[in-house]
């Protein structure tokens, strides 16, 4: 069974520019959820996706957004970068949308 | 929202000692998970315990759903369980993970 998978590993961005992170769910989950976690924090949470429709988001800008696929991956697109989007990104899929998260290695974003 | 509190902030332990860590919360959870991060940044599930007593090895959990606390038990600890430990609460409303801001554990040989 493959877990939880993430891309890219590390990235780099300047102020004002965009990003695109990936996230691919472990086998047999429909539901992805996406984490913020800045340096000494807990995680926060962005938002989940079930099927494809969005299901629930946290207390983040619009310029946060994100995407799930017919193959249930997904993807957290960032625009209009600030410097205080420096953070580890987190995603997270399960079976459904209220059962146990699993956690994928994480995406360490620095905007410089 | 819900918050979560989890304590102590910091703990130094032996190896061999055995730790009790602590999580609060203020209001009724659908489902409660603890988990450790490696230094890497890798969330590791320890335990998904809405309610009742599990045990995995070393590690046990309880959770008293009524009285709103959760507790995570280490038994003869290890170096490699020094790291941060999280638990974290899916609120009744929502089916999102709220944090706690995590129990530092360093366990020295």
């Amino acid at each position: 069974e493959t877990g939880v998978t993430q891309s890219p590993t590390h990235l780099i961005k300047t102020r004002g520019q965009q990003v695109t992170l990936r996230c691919s769910s472990q086998s047999g989950h429909n539901t992805v959820s996406w984490y913020q976690q800045a340096l000494g924090q807990g995680p926060q949470f962005i938002f989940q996706y079930y099927r494809e429709e969005e299901n629930g988001r946290g207390n983040f800008p619009p310029r946060f957004s994100g995407l799930q696929f017919p193959n249930y991956s997904s993807e957290l697109n960032v625009n209009a970068l600030e410097l205080d989007d420096s953070a580890l990104y987190l995603c997270a899929s399960s079976s459904d949308r209220a059962y146990e998260q699993y956690f994928g290695p994480g995406t360490r974003l620095t905007v410089t | 929202g819900i918050q979560v509190e989890q304590s102590p902030p910091d703990l130094i332990l032996q190896e061999g000692a055995n730790s009790t860590l602590r999580c609060n919360f203020s209001d009724s959870v659908n489902n409660l998970q603890w988990f450790h991060q490696n230094p890497w940044g890798q969330l590791i599930n320890l335990f998904y315990i809405p309610s009742g007593t599990k045990q995995n090895g070393r590690l046990s959990a309880t959770t008293v759903a009524t009285e709103r606390y959760s507790l995570l038990y280490i038994s003869s600890s290890q170096t490699t369980d020094s790291g941060v430990y999280f638990c974290a609460v899916e609120e009744v409303a929502n089916s999102k993970l709220t944090f706690g801001k995590g129990i530092t554990l360093s366990v020295r040989p």
